[in-house]
């Protein structure tokens, strides 16, 4: 069982949005503004497309975007394009130097 | 362009011991800004942080493996390695290593993954 918790699955049509949330505790995500989002196909290293709860790294579309309201973290991904299609990951910290990881959502493209 | 590159057996008997090295290129392994970490994913498992190292060799791990694992670093070679002992079928799983941001959770660079089978 995962530290943090997302649902196992998203789906979504080509264009539309998808939300996928990440629901932690008043330790972790709602005591650090330490959240990130990993997409990872699989056989390929996992990317970093959200950190600090709701920036993007250089290279990542606009589509990605994060925000965080108590102990849930969220990503939407907007215009939702095949290549979106993917595992997604949250990340957060439960201290100083400990990381937590959620289950993963697979998400489906329309 | 930073890259980092893991190597290592792809095959450990139960109960021996798994090691691991990540090469870094592209970007000095010696620098304040990061740290270096290894994680793993298993068989239809999430994402797991295993630990992470500063150049200057403090280490964290995760509270369930750190009785069983050390990372160190070789600054001179730009690498870290993982040593994680007496493992079982459980340990089999895809071992990554990556860059942390020193400050926060952002692991921004990873390596391409390496696949480690646990033999009885």
């Amino acid at each position: 069982q995962s530290a943090l918790t997302q649902p196992p699955s998203a789906s979504g049509s080509l264009g539309q949005s998808v939300t996928i949330s990440c629901t932690g505790t008043s330790s972790d995500i709602g005591r650090y503004d330490y959240v990130a989002w990993y997409q990872h196909h699989r056989g390929k290293a996992p990317q970093l497309v959200i950190y600090h709860v709701n920036k993007r790294p250089s290279g990542v579309p606009d589509r990605f975007s994060g925000s965080k309201s108590g102990n849930t973290a969220s990503l939407t991904v907007s215009g939702l394009q095949a290549e979106d299609e993917a595992d997604y990951y949250c990340s957060a910290s439960a201290a100083t130097n400990d990381v937590l990881f959620g289950g993963g959502t697979k998400l489906t493209v329309l | 362009q930073l890259q980092l590159r893991e190597s290592g057996p792809g095959l450990v008997k139960s109960s021996e011991t798994l090691s691991l090295t990540c090469s870094v290129s592209g970007g000095p392994l010696a620098t304040a800004a990061f740290y270096w970490g290894w994680l793993r994913q298993a068989p239809g498992r999430g994402l797991e942080w295993i630990g992470n190292i500063f150049y200057s060799g403090t280490a964290y791990y995760n509270p369930s493996l750190k009785s069983r694992v050390t990372i160190s670093v070789d600054t001179s070679k730009d690498q870290f390695s993982l040593r994680l002992t007496s493992v079982t079928a459980a340990d089999a799983a895809v071992y990554y290593c990556a860059r942390r941001d020193y400050w926060d959770v952002t692991f921004d660079h990873w390596g391409q993954g390496a696949q480690v089978t646990v033999s009885s």
